[in-house]
């Protein structure tokens, strides 16, 4: 069964530093989501991404995160200058449009 | 607006029981209400899905019941067995496929 695929599982880094978390979506999606889950808490919605360009962003999403699509196949976010509060699971997901969102198994960021 | 507000927070409910999670929203726009259901260290997989057009669907143990005039809707896990322990998300949004916003969460555990 196809699915989204997430590295690294788990980031470990120190505050200021930039992270770049990767995904890759499942191959004939063409929508793409990062959401955020702070320990405990919901999941919440970061950025939509469709046809190379960002659809649309929540105030979270500023502009220490950047999201980019650099090939066919990978779906990256990154943050630029890493802050204690940014330390959550990171969630990808895809679509095909009207559909189900297919989420990864997520990439857990530590921030220290 | 953009909320949607989930309850209980936690649920214990025995074998064989019935576990019921209830979620409201308040956006007129919402046209799609999935559940979402996370193991720990997992992403998010949808459950099942309803649009406010029907006012129950089923599937297996698991139905949603759409009350469109007071803007609720629930979950019902019947015959309940301790493999769906697990936290349970509601979400909305305004077409399938599109950006979703999740409930706070409910961590159900099902005692054998």
């Amino acid at each position: 069964e196809p699915e989204v695929t997430q590295t690294p599982s788990h980031q470990v880094t120190q505050m200021g530093q930039e992270v770049i978390l990767r995904c890759v979506p499942i191959s004939n999606h063409l929508y793409f989501y990062w959401y955020r889950q702070i320990l405990g808490q919901k999941v919440e919605f970061l950025v939509s991404f469709y046809n190379n360009e960002i659809s649309e962003k929540s105030e979270i999403f500023d502009d220490q995160f950047s999201v980019e699509r650099p090939d066919g196949s990978n779906f990256t976010l990154k943050i630029r200058s890493t802050k204690l509060e940014d330390s959550a699971m990171y969630f990808c997901a895809s679509t095909v449009g009207a559909g189900e969102l297919f989420f990864g198994e997520g990439s857990r960021l530590t921030v220290l | 607006q953009q909320q949607v507000k989930q309850s209980p927070q936690s649920l214990i409910v025995q074998k064989g029981g019935i576990s019921i999670i209830n979620c409201a929203y308040e956006n007129t726009a919402f046209d799609y209400f999935p559940w979402y259901q996370q193991f720990p260290g997992k992403g998010p997989a949808l459950l099942i899905a309803i649009r406010p057009d029907v006012s129950e669907k089923k599937e297996g143990r698991f139905t949603i019941s759409f009350n469109k005039s007071a803007k609720q809707f629930s979950l019902h896990i019947m015959d309940s067995q301790p493999g769906d322990s697990a936290t349970y998300f509601c979400a909305a949004s305004k077409a399938a496929g599109n950006k979703l916003t999740f409930g706070g969460g409910t961590r159900v555990l099902v005692k054998p």
